[in-house]
């Protein structure tokens, strides 16, 4: 069973500086995705990691996938406050379909 | 383009009631999934719809139901409530499943 596990839950930093969020999870998986959730609303797609030593990157946002290692990041650089908010990441449990099994939540605070 | 709108948006259900919630996905996509959030079980996946069959399930019980439409339009039924049914129901679509998923502002679920 996939099992999918974020580190560290809870982060709290300053602006300016870099941090990074990792997801590993247990079982081989085509497919990592990162979303980002503001309190009281949904879910936003940041980034889709389709395949080994994928990368890509948005503004201060960067995330990459290793399969090996069964690892995923999201790298923040010279954070900003407006990115304060729970990033989740999330496997595909079966290969083609729609069911992500997702981890506990980055609950992110990013402070003046 | 209109993205995934969710109903009702709030909602609040006594013990032992039944409830039916509704999905409409962006126009064009064919697949539809739901998830519950809950702050102690996380985000977890109920069930995905493609062309108005059931894919994929996940492990809840059969007071947890299902249907999609053939317009792709999907509804969520529970039935009997419970004290624990109270979360966040979001669902999601996608054109085809195992792409990107864009996900509805979701319905909040009360149960007294």
């Amino acid at each position: 069973e996939l099992k999918v596990e974020q580190n560290p839950l809870f982060l709290s930093m300053q602006e300016g500086k870099n941090y990074t969020i990792y997801c590993n999870y247990s079982t081989t998986s085509d497919r990592l995705y990162w979303y980002r959730q503001d309190p009281g609303k949904s879910l936003e797609s940041l980034f889709v990691l389709l395949s080994n030593g994928a990368v890509k990157q948005e503004g201060r946002l960067m995330a990459s996938l290793d399969t090996k290692a069964r690892l995923s990041t999201l790298h923040i650089t010279a954070a900003v406050h407006d990115l304060s908010a729970t990033y989740f990441c999330a496997a595909e449990a079966i290969q083609g379909a729609q069911k992500l099994v997702f981890g506990q939540g980055t609950r992110l605070t990013i402070n003046p | 383009k209109a993205g995934v709108t969710q109903t009702p948006r709030y909602l609040i259900k006594t013990r032992g009631q039944q409830v039916t919630l509704s999905c409409s996905p962006i126009s064009g996509h064919r697949s539809v999934s739901w998830y519950q959030q809950t702050p102690g079980q996380g985000l977890q996946f109920l069930f995905e719809y493609f062309s108005e069959t059931q894919r994929n399930k996940g492990n809840f019980p059969g007071r947890f139901s299902g249907r999609q439409f053939s317009n792709s339009r999907s509804e969520m039924n529970v039935s009997t409530l419970e004290l624990g049914d109270s979360a966040l129901y979001l669902c999601a679509s996608s054109l085809q499943g195992s792409e990107k998923l864009f996900f509805g502002s979701g319905t909040q679920l009360s149960v007294l």
